[in-house]
């Protein structure tokens, strides 16, 4: 079946470091891959998407590229804050009809000043 | 203000009792979700419902049920029968025929 694969955390990093999150993915079909963020205590928010092969997602200085040769949608800032720290989710779309999100187990982030 | 609204964010409940978890959507979804959030596990399906008075099973549906009576509500209940039910829990909408998915703020619920 449809599964997303996350690098295990927690990561930790200083401010204005290079970030990078792996994902990787297996799926029938050509899903719609998405990054979603939780803050502490707080539900989940989209943070970027793509819907088909080499588009790429982007937001608030995060991007990730959607590589169907290597089923990968890595996320990556340029420059993390502290504002930065939560819990990273890679999901992708179901196949069959149902609508359904696929998710990863998340990748905790730590940017400390 | 368009969103979804979990309540309360905290419920203490002792071991035995039925306990249901409130949420509503104003953003005129078609589908909703229940997830349940434990730690290093990511989130696991419980229940989704595409349209009203229809609802499936997701990955972890024993020990809980939903209705889904009004289009703007999708409670859950967490039964006795469910063994483990100390988690953060999830409601989530769509609109019909798309995957992004709108989150409400969770509840978390704790078993004494």
């Amino acid at each position: 079946g449809d599964s997303v694969t996350q690098m295990e955390g927690p990561v930790t990093l200083s401010e204005e470091a290079f970030l990078t999150i792996n994902c990787t993915y297996t799926a029938t079909g050509y899903p719609s891959l998405f990054w979603y963020v939780q803050y502490p205590g707080e539900g989940l928010q989209l943070l970027l998407k793509a819907t088909k092969a080499d588009d790429k997602g982007s937001n608030k200085g995060f991007e990730a590229t959607y590589r169907k040769e290597t089923t990968s949608f890595h996320l990556e800032k340029g420059s993390v804050q502290v504002s930065d720290s939560a819990v990273y989710f890679c999901a992708l779309s179901a196949q069959g009809g149902s609508e359904k999100l696929v998710f990863g187990k998340g990748t905790k982030l730590t940017v400390n000043p | 203000d368009g969103g979804i609204t979990q309540s309360p964010k905290y419920l203490f409940r002792k071991e035995g009792q039925n306990v249901t978890l409130s949420c509503e959507q104003n953003l005129n979804h078609d589908a909703m979700y229940w997830y349940r959030q434990d730690p290093g596990q990511g989130l696991r399906l419980i229940y989704y419902s595409q349209i009203v008075n229809d609802f499936q099973k997701g990955d972890i549906a024993e020990g809980y049920s939903v209705s889904r009576e009004k289009k703007e509500s999708f409670p859950l209940t967490v039964t006795s029968a469910q063994k483990n039910p100390t988690a953060f829990y999830l409601c989530a909408s769509t609109r019909g025929g798309e995957f992004e998915q709108f989150f409400g703020p969770g509840t978390r619920l704790t078993v004494l």
